[in-house]
């Protein structure tokens, strides 16, 4: 039984670049939420999936818009990226939106130069 | 914003001790929840407590979820080597609608332990 699984595992983008990152939660999950942990940090939210609509969000600018598709996998995509948004992005998954025990992916490492 | 005070930033212990972290905040929170993360991975769930004043534990691991709901901590007993990475807690707050809000988490308390 798969857990969550995020890709890339790492990525390297320059500064006013747009990323994608991407998740899939774990089987038998229907909730992903996503969180940027800077270095030295505790993940910080920055919105919740569930029925491909956001459902909460977190303190995060425009530029970090999120995707859920019917297989409940999702994306992550932060345009214009700065130097601050280097950080470890983790992706985590649960079952419905009332049930908060996420169970997190190993994170896709990205850096902006 | 909400914020989840975690100190001292790093611990040093030796094998076989116990430790003790705790987890303040100035804000109620509903739910408590701790949290180990090793080097290149996210973070595991260790502990969560959902009722103040309850007390679980979970192994050597035991967690109380303070009367006032301000707080919690988590103790080790007798550590081991393997409890080395940072432990981080979290607090979840009840939103409107009945569904639960996001999670807070602290920044972490970074655990050394000395064979």
């Amino acid at each position: 039984d798969a857990g969550v699984t995020q890709s890339p595992t790492h990525l390297i983008k320059t500064r006013g670049q747009q990323v994608t990152l991407r998740c899939s939660p774990k089987s038998g999950h229907d909730t992903v939420s996503w969180y940027q942990q800077a270095l030295g940090q505790g993940p910080q939210f920055i919105f919740q999936y569930y029925e491909e609509e956001e459902r909460q969000r977190g303190n995060f600018p425009d530029r970090f818009s999120g995707h859920q598709f019917p297989n409940y996998s999702s994306e992550l995509n932060v345009n214009a990226l700065l130097l601050g948004d280097s950080a470890l992005y983790l992706c985590a998954s649960s079952l419905g939106r009332n049930l908060w025990l996420d169970t997190f992916g190993s994170g896709t490492r990205l850096t902006v130069v | 914003g909400q914020q989840l005070n975690q100190s001292p930033q790093s611990m040093f212990i030796q094998e076989g001790e116990d430790v003790s972290m705790n987890c303040t905040s100035s804000s109620i929170f509903n739910t408590w929840l701790w949290y180990k993360q090793d080097p290149g991975e996210g973070p595991v769930l260790l502990i969560a407590l959902y009722k103040a004043g309850e007390l679980t534990s979970n192994g050597r691991l035991t967690a109380q979820f303070g009367i006032t709901r301000k707080d919690s901590f988590l103790n080790i007993s007798a550590s081991i080597p393997s409890d080395v990475g940072i432990y981080f807690c979290a607090g979840q707050r009840p939103s409107r609608r009945g569904a639960n809000s996001k999670l807070t988490f602290g920044k972490g308390i970074t655990l050394s332990v000395r064979p």
